[in-house]
């Protein structure tokens, strides 16, 4: 069963950063391109980041030179950079694999409130 | 960047009726690189539909997706209680992919 499980959410200052873990398993990891999807709560869904098998990473415009994305094979995990954090972040942080495009399987999400 | 718009809001309905969600992207979405959404709340989203009309695994077959090039829809021929939720649209065609905003299905 795919599992991904999402930590290192939590209250941050305005400015701050933090750095959220997603721990995946039952898939081989390492053939799969990973995303990080956003959700404002009560709202709708934001795509913030992706990175390839070969360790390409692409993100949208509203946190392109803030956050970073990264993966380590040999451990099963995708991370998510997050720095200079602005009110405008908070939000529930989704794990997410991509199969063929689409996405498949989410985690169940890690909160991250950005508030002074 | 592609917006999808995805119409109506909110549509109420009763179980065992039949629902038709759509979505319209402002340019076209090549190759059918779209998909749909299940999310309740509490959850996350859950993945139904892909390349347009492609039935993820263990989807019930009341749900289908139809459409290419800018218009698209999810069609639930008969509503079950476990099926009311908000439904998105996603094009994974073009960087940044995008989301719809959501339309919800209310019981009535």
């Amino acid at each position: 069963e795919v599992q991904l499980v999402e930590s290192g959410g939590g209250l941050v200052q305005p400015a701050g950063s933090l750095r959220l873990s997603c721990a995946a398993s039952g898939f081989t990891f390492s053939n799969y391109d990973m995303h990080w999807v956003r959700q404002v709560t009560g709202r709708g869904l934001e795509w913030v980041s992706a990175i390839g098998t070969a360790g390409d990473t692409y993100y949208p415009d509203s946190v392109k030179g803030r956050f970073t994305i990264s993966r380590e094979n040999a451990k099963n995990s995708l991370y998510l950079q997050m720095n200079s954090l602005r009110a405008g972040d908070t939000a529930v942080y989704y794990c997410v694999r991509d199969l063929g495009g689409q996405t498949d399987s989410w985690g169940q999400g890690t909160l991250v409130t950005v508030s002074s | 960047e592609i917006v999808l718009t995805q119409s109506p809001g909110t549509l109420s309905l009763s179980p065992g009726e039949r629902a038709t969600l759509s979505c319209r992207a402002s340019q076209s979405v090549s190759s059918s690189y779209l998909a749909w959404y299940q999310q309740k709340p509490g959850q996350a989203p859950r993945l139904l539909i892909y390349g347009a009309s492609s039935r993820a695994t263990g989807i019930p077959d009341r749900f289908s997706g139809s459409g290419s090039g800018t218009d698209f829809t999810l069609t639930i021929s008969r509503l079950e209680p476990e099926d009311f939720a908000v439904y998105y649209c996603q094009q994974y065609d073009g960087s940044p992919r995008t989301f719809g905003q959501g339309t919800k299905v209310e019981i009535k």
